[in-house]
């Protein structure tokens, strides 16, 4: 059975610090990591979509990175702001459909 | 453009009855699935269509949830004999096309959320 572990569960920051999520994920079968970005009564917003090992991408102040032989992802913001309090949520996909997901990253950022 | 749309967005029941859920997914996109979020963990999948039929309901719990997608658009979730520990967020996502060889961006509505008495 596949386990998608993220770390840490939440965190709340200062507006302007900057910050970085960890999701685990056995590197046996990956096929593809999705992160999203959800608030509440809201939609889960898609963020990226990652593949590759060493894959790093970047919307804005937000970037993530890939090591698929070891097992893990970061999601890093930069300056965070209060528009930035949401869940992020880690996502993993076997070859093929379903997504696996992770308990989720609570990120409040005060102002 | 519409993205994913669900109805009901807050349902509450009583134990033992019957509920539907609605999802309507973005225009074109063949690939349909059902998560579920109960709280504290993450979405949990429940069941994937491909065009009119279910490629995958491997994640349905038991023989009480049932889902439909007859003309290859709108889905149903449907829950019989409601009990407490189904109360939680249903997740209805979409992509242009699933199953192997594909990673597509799925694309979520806001879900509904169950509450059984």
């Amino acid at each position: 059975i596949l386990n998608v572990e993220q770390s840490p569960q939440s965190l709340h920051v200062q507006e302007g610090d900057s910050t970085n999520f960890t999701c685990s994920f056995p590197s046996s079968n990956f096929y593809a990591l999705h992160w999203y970005r959800w608030e509440t009564a809201k939609s889960p917003e898609a963020l990226f979509v990652m593949t590759l090992n060493g894959d790093e991408k970047k919307k804005g102040r937000i970037s993530a990175t890939l090591n698929t032989k070891e097992g893990y992802s970061y999601l890093y913001i930069k300056g965070s702001q209060p528009e930035d309090s949401a869940t992020y949520l880690c996502a993993v996909m076997e070859y093929g459909n379903k997504l696996v997901f992770g308990a989720g990253t609570i990120l409040r950022v005060k102002s | 453009g519409a993205g994913v749309s669900q109805t009901p967005s807050n349902k509450v029941t009583e134990k033992g009855k019957y509920v539907e859920l609605r999802c309507d997914p973005i225009s074109g996109h063949t690939a349909l699935y059902w998560y579920r979020q109960s709280l504290g963990q993450g979405p949990e999948f429940l069941i994937y269509f491909q065009g009119t039929g279910a490629a995958d309901d491997s994640g349905l719990p038991n023989d009480r949830f049932f889902a439909v997608r007859p003309e290859g658009s709108v889905s149903t979730l449907k829950i019989q004999r409601t009990e407490r520990g189904d109360s939680a967020v249903y997740l209805c996502a979409s992509s242009t096309r699933g199953g192997r060889g594909s990673y597509n961006e799925q694309f979520f509505g806001p879900g509904t959320r169950l509450t059984v008495l």
